[in-house]
């Protein structure tokens, strides 16, 4: 039973360009989560997709992130136009349900995309 | 104020050593208290999880949540140079889904 596939594992980029990156949840689970982990920083929460949907964007910057998670394929986090302060590891994680009140439903996390910006 | 706060470490114990790493946190809401391990350039895979205070034991691992003072412990017994990693706290509170993490504990057990 494969786990959390994320590709590509390490990405480099020029100042300008685009960064995406993809995230292929365990099997059975429908619902995908965005953190990014800068250097000397806890994961940060960016955003929460479900099949088609956009759950909660609240931790993606503003301006240059989006993220999908169409019907078919991986979900897809884009950033535009990057900055060497998007240099980062991305981690993708998935469940099988939302969180509830009554247990903790565990997210499994992807092994990362190290992006960097040159 | 970080929500979580993670003693930074790096922490070096030989071999059969007890490990003791400590969090705090500042959100009253959390609830569930989880900690992970991050092997490196590996992703974090859950250890344990606590819900609301107490403790909580899973072979050599022993996790312990105070919320009055607003305190996460994790012990490892008996370490082992696999134990080596970086170990992360997280909590959330009911019915939410972000994880907030601390910035993880890099700890090597010397053979």
């Amino acid at each position: 039973n494969a786990g959390v596939m994320q590709n590509p594992r390490h990405l480099v980029r020029r100042r300008g360009q685009e960064a995406r990156l993809r995230c292929s949840p365990m099997k059975g689970h429908s619902h995908v989560y965005w953190y990014r982990q800068l250097p000397e920083e806890g994961l940060k929460f960016m955003v929460y997709l479900q099949k088609e949907n956009i759950i909660d964007e609240s931790g993606m910057p503003k301006e240059r992130f989006s993220a999908e998670f169409p019907k078919e394929g991986p979900s897809i986090l884009r950033i535009q136009q990057v900055v060497r302060g998007d240099s980062a590891a991305y981690f993708c994680a998935s469940s099988r349900t939302r969180q509830g009140s009554s247990s903790y439903n565990e997210q499994f996390f992807g092994p990362g995309t190290r992006l960097t910006v040159l | 104020q970080k929500e979580v706060e993670q003693d930074p470490g790096p922490l070096s114990v030989p071999e059969g050593a007890i490990v003791s790493l400590n969090c705090t946190y500042s959100n009253s809401a959390f609830q569930y208290f989880m900690w992970y391990r991050q092997y490196s350039r590996k992703g974090p895979e859950l250890l344990m999880y606590t819900y609301s205070s107490g403790n909580k034991e899973d072979g050599r691992f022993t996790a312990q949540v105070d919320k009055s003072s607003k305190y996460i412990s994790l012990f490892i017994r008996d370490s082992q140079p696999s134990d080596s990693a970086t170990y992360l706290c997280a909590n959330t509170r009911s019915n939410d889904y972000k994880l907030s993490f601390g910035a993880g504990t890099t700890v090597t057990v010397r053979a």
